[in-house]
């Protein structure tokens, strides 16, 4: 089975500060890598997803995702947050067979003003 | 186009009690998921359908959670008897069988079992 290690569980941040969540999956073969964010009360939505191609990935809402295979990781960036982008996002993986999915414990956002 | 529909958006019960949640996944959407999300943790897969056909029940706790999707299309989870630990988001998510399957999430069932 695969795994998702989210290294953050928080993550405070000035508004308009740039901004790293990182993510690091187990896998030796080909994955597909996601980023969804959840608002209060919400249920989760796509931020941004990598299939294959460029390793740089951009989303919606200004963020960017870049797929490095030799470290396995996938981090999420965003150089100027808002406080709108309060949430929490989680690092999500789609492998072993038959769109099965595995999710990180998620990091919590918290854009200050 | 219409997302994925899921209700009661909240449920408070006692232990020992039963609870249903019923989900409605985007339209010709062939794969339908329920996921547990319990406070401070990732969603955890409970259980995927394909079409009215189960295709992973592998982390679900059969003595207690039944689900069912009749005729492909909208389904209900149920919790007889909840426990203390059953308190969480009961999240529903469908997606289309093929190509890199994007899920598509309600905004959940939030569950409190005193």
């Amino acid at each position: 089975a695969q795994s998702v290690t989210q290294l953050d569980s928080q993550v405070p941040v000035f508004e308009e500060a740039p901004v790293e969540l990182r993510c690091n999956y187990s896998s030796s073969v080909s994955v597909y890598l996601f980023w969804y964010v959840q608002y209060p009360n919400q249920g989760l939505q796509l931020l941004l997803k990598y299939l294959s191609g460029s390793t740089l990935v951009k989303g919606i809402n200004g963020f960017e995702a870049e797929f490095n295979k030799s470290q396995t990781s996938f981090h999420l960036r965003k150089p100027s947050v808002h406080i709108s982008d309060t949430a929490e996002y989680f690092c999500a993986v789609l492998g072993g067979g038959f769109n099965k999915f595995y999710f990180g414990s998620g990091t919590k956002l918290n854009v200050k003003p | 186009e219409a997302g994925v529909a899921q209700s009661p958006r909240y449920k408070i019960i006692e232990k020992r009690q039963s609870v249903a949640f019923w989900c409605n996944p985007i339209s010709g959407h062939a794969t339908l998921y329920w996921y547990q999300q319990i406070l401070g943790q990732g969603p955890k897969l409970l259980i995927q359908f394909q079409n009215n056909g189960v295709v992973d029940d592998s982390q679900l706790p059969k003595d207690r959670f039944s689900a069912e999707r009749l005729k492909g299309v909208d389904s209900t989870l149920k919790i007889q008897p909840a426990k203390l630990e059953d308190s969480a988001v009961y999240l529903c998510a469908s997606s289309l069988v093929t190509g890199a399957g994007e899920l598509f999430f309600g905004e959940g069932s939030r569950l409190t079992v005193l």
